[in-house]
């Protein structure tokens, strides 16, 4: 089925550890966005990019980067784990900023 | 700073109760006003899209409205399937500007 797919869906890390999250989509859609969430925080966005080779940070960037080499790939790097970044991430993309998000499954990450 | 607030944090409902969810949200120009449904587990699911005070959709059981201030969520007579988590969501005007979630509302529909 088209959508965006996660990989993993489950990670546990340790605290300095790396990783990289990884979404990918097949609609052809410019717009993608990392968002984590958190019990009583909502969604909260990360970064998001307008299409290959553009990224921008969203309302909590710190401690994770991202790039976007082709137009079905979104990857978020987590490059040294910390306890703080135990969330729930999903990636969303439209085909412009104004259209409806369609969401990953999302990656539950633990960091000890 | 676009601010999005949804009440209440939970709603327990009988079967057939029907009932309204608020999301009162500020925002510099409104581009969208977006709901979206949360089961346990899984990813945001796209239910609705508003643009503009005044304007109405329907899907099923659920009806989203919009003013200039808030939006509601009516659910009527619903079902046990409905429960889940109801997520709103803005996007301004300007430029680029990504969506600004709430902390959305639970639902629980008891048979």
């Amino acid at each position: 089925n088209a959508g965006v797919t996660q990989t993993p869906k489950f990670q546990v890390l340790k605290t300095g550890q790396s990783m990289t999250l990884q979404c990918a989509q097949d609609m052809n859609h410019e717009y993608m966005s990392w968002y984590r969430q958190d019990p009583g925080m909502g969604l909260r966005l990360i970064h998001y990019s307008v299409g290959a080779g553009i990224t921008d940070q969203g309302e909590v960037p710190n401690g994770y980067n991202v790039s976007r080499s082709t137009t079905e790939d979104f990857p978020l790097r987590l490059l040294s784990a910390a306890p703080s970044q135990t969330s729930v991430y999903f990636c969303a993309s439209s085909s412009e900023p104004r259209d409806r998000k369609i969401f990953g499954s999302g990656t539950q990450l633990s960091v000890l | 700073e676009d601010q999005v607030t949804q009440s209440p944090e939970a709603l327990r409902l009988q079967e057939g109760e029907s009932s309204s969810l608020n999301c009162s949200y500020t925002v510099s120009g409104l581009r969208g006003l977006f709901w979206y449904r949360q089961d346990p587990g899984k990813g945001p699911e796209f239910l609705f899209t508003l643009y503009s005070a005044g304007e109405e959709k329907e899907k099923e059981r659920l009806k989203a409205t919009l003013t200039k201030k808030e939006s509601f969520l009516h659910i009527t007579a619903p079902k046990p399937e409905d429960s889940a988590t109801y997520l709103c969501a803005v996007q301004a005007r300007s430029g680029n500007t990504p969506l600004v979630f709430g902390k959305g509302t639970r639902l629980s529909v008891i048979a």
